[in-house]
C-alpha cells in the first residue's frame, strides 16, 4: 500500500527553468493539496483540489498552477522558477474536507 | 484572515518529563483539530486529533484538550521518550479543504 507518492523527491533548478511534480495517491480520495513548508512557517496552502477535474487556490497560489485530470494524480507545475520557490513542496490527500490527511515524502526543491 | 498560533516554538524536555504545546484559533467555524509529528527529514504523519464535540481525547500517552469557547486546544505527551523529539504541528480545520496549520514546535527530549 503506497499511500501518497511524489516524485522527484529532490531537484535543482537555475531561475526561470519550469518543471512538473507528480503526486499520486492510491486511496480513491476526493481532496488533493500541495503545500509548501519553509522554516518557521508551518505548511502553507499552494493548491487543492476537491475531485477528479477540479482546481482552486490556496493561500499562495501565485508562481504556481495544477492539474487534476485523473483522481489519482495531482500535478504542480512551477512556469518560471524563482529563488522564493525554493522550498520542500509536500503533497497531501484526504477522503474528504475536514479530515485526516496523508502526506507524500516531500519534494526538496532549490532554485539558484 | 484566519489564523492558528502555536507555542512555544521550541521545547526541552528530560526523558520522562512531560511536555505540552499550546494552539490558538482565530475562525470560530473550526470543527476539527489534528496535531501531526514531523521527524527530521520525513513526512508530516497524525497522531491524533479531535472534533469540536469533545473536550478531550487520549491516546496512550498523548491526550488534546479542546477549549471552543477560549478557541485553545492543546496537546500533552507524559513520560517523553527519546523518540517523542520531532516537530510538532497544530491545525484547524472549518470542515472544507481548508486546514490551516500552525507553525510547529521543535521538542527535543533529553536523555
Amino acid at each position: 500500500n503506497a499511500g501518497v507518492t511524489q516524485t522527484p523527491k529532490f531537484r535543482v533548478l537555475k531561475t526561470g527553468q519550469s518543471m512538473t511534480l507528480l503526486c499520486a495517491q492510491d486511496m480513491n480520495h476526493e481532496y488533493m493539496y500541495w503545500y509548501r513548508q519553509d522554516p518557521g512557517m508551518g505548511l502553507r496552502l499552494i493548491h487543492y483540489s476537491v475531485g477528479e477535474g477540479t482546481t482552486a487556490k490556496g493561500e499562495v497560489p501565485d508562481g504556481y498552477n495544477v492539474s487534476r485530470l485523473k483522481k489519482q494524480n495531482f500535478l504542480l507545475g512551477l512556469e518560471s522558477a524563482a529563488p522564493s520557490q525554493t522550498s520542500v513542496y509536500f503533497c497531501a490527500s484526504s477522503p474528504s474536507g475536514g479530515d485526516i490527511q496523508y502526506f507524500g515524502a516531500g519534494t526538496r526543491l532549490s532554485v539558484l | 484572515g484566519e489564523n492558528v498560533e502555536q507555542h512555544p516554538s521550541t521545547l526541552s524536555v528530560q526523558e520522562g518529563d512531560s511536555a505540552v504545546i499550546k494552539c490558538t484559533y482565530s475562525d470560530s467555524a473550526s470543527n476539527y483539530f489534528p496535531w501531526y509529528k514531523q521527524e527530521l527529514g520525513k513526512r508530516p504523519q497524525l497522531i491524533i486529533d479531535i472534533r469540536s464535540n469533545v473536550g478531550e481525547k487520549k491516546d496512550q500517552r498523548i491526550a488534546v484538550t479542546l477549549n471552543k469557547t477560549a478557541k485553545h486546544f492543546s496537546l500533552h505527551i507524559t513520560e517523553t521518550q527519546p523518540e517523542d523529539s520531532a516537530v510538532y504541528f497544530c491545525a484547524a480545520s472549518t470542515g472544507g479543504f481548508k486546514t490551516i496549520f500552525g507553525a510547529g514546535t521543535r521538542l527535543f527530549v533529553k536523555a
